[in-house]
């Protein structure tokens, strides 16, 4: 069974522009969350999205938006970059929704320059 | 605020010892704890949990302990390894219909020969 999987794993970006992150999540997971993780601050919940309905959202400025397909596939985006954006985007899957029990991938690391 | 606080943000632990990590929690939605390992250049990896209903959960070498009246919880670990050298994070799940989880900034355990 695959796990989850992210792309781009690296990206470079200056600031002012944007950025899409994919996720695929594990075959049969509907739960689909994404955590920016920094030094400083540590994992920061972004969002939540079960079948395809975002279920939660985090304490982020409108330029992060995110989205579920309906194979379970999601997306985040971030406009007009800031430097501050600089992180790893890690994305999770949960089988159950409603267990915290998630399976994470390897992440996008982002850089803005 | 649910919070989920980690005071020591490092620990050192010979091979074979036993590792204690702490952690401390603010309104509790749930009273449903997790802790997850993360190894670098890799996503978070889920170890434990333990709810509300138990004061102890064990597995393998793996043990959390849960006091409600301190609105404390720790992971033991007997014995410790080298490999289980990473960050570990605690983590409190929201509600009991979602998989958001509010992290603990981690604690970096490095176990040494």
């Amino acid at each position: 069974k695959a796990g989850v999987t992210q792309t781009p794993r690296y990206l470079i970006k200056t600031r002012g522009q944007q950025v899409t992150l994919s996720c695929s999540p594990i075959s049969g997971h509907r739960s689909v969350s994404w955590y920016q993780q920094t030094p400083g601050q540590g994992l920061q919940f972004l969002f939540e999205y079960f079948s395809e309905t975002q279920r939660n959202k985090g304490n982020f400025p409108g330029r992060f938006s995110g989205r579920q397909f309906s194979n379970s596939r999601s997306e985040m985006n971030v406009s007009t970059l800031e430097l501050g954006d600089s992180a790893l985007y890690l994305c999770a899957s949960g089988a159950e929704g409603n267990t915290g029990e998630l399976f994470f991938g390897e992440g996008s690391r982002l850089t803005v320059l | 605020d649910q919070q989920v606080k980690q005071n020591s943000p490092s620990l050192s632990v010979q091979e074979g010892r036993i590792s204690i990590l702490n952690c401390d929690y603010t309104n509790s939605m749930f009273d449903y704890f997790l802790w997850y390992k993360k190894y670098p250049a890799e996503g978070p990896t889920f170890l434990i949990s333990i709810s509300s209903i138990k004061d102890k959960n064990e597995d393998g070498r793996f043990t959390v302990f849960l006091n409600k009246s301190a609105k404390h919880l720790s992971l033991h670990i007997v014995p410790s390894q080298p490999g289980d050298s990473a960050v570990y994070f605690c983590a409190d799940i929201q509600s009991n219909n979602t998989d958001k989880l509010i992290f603990g900034t981690g604690t970096r355990l490095q176990v040494f020969p």
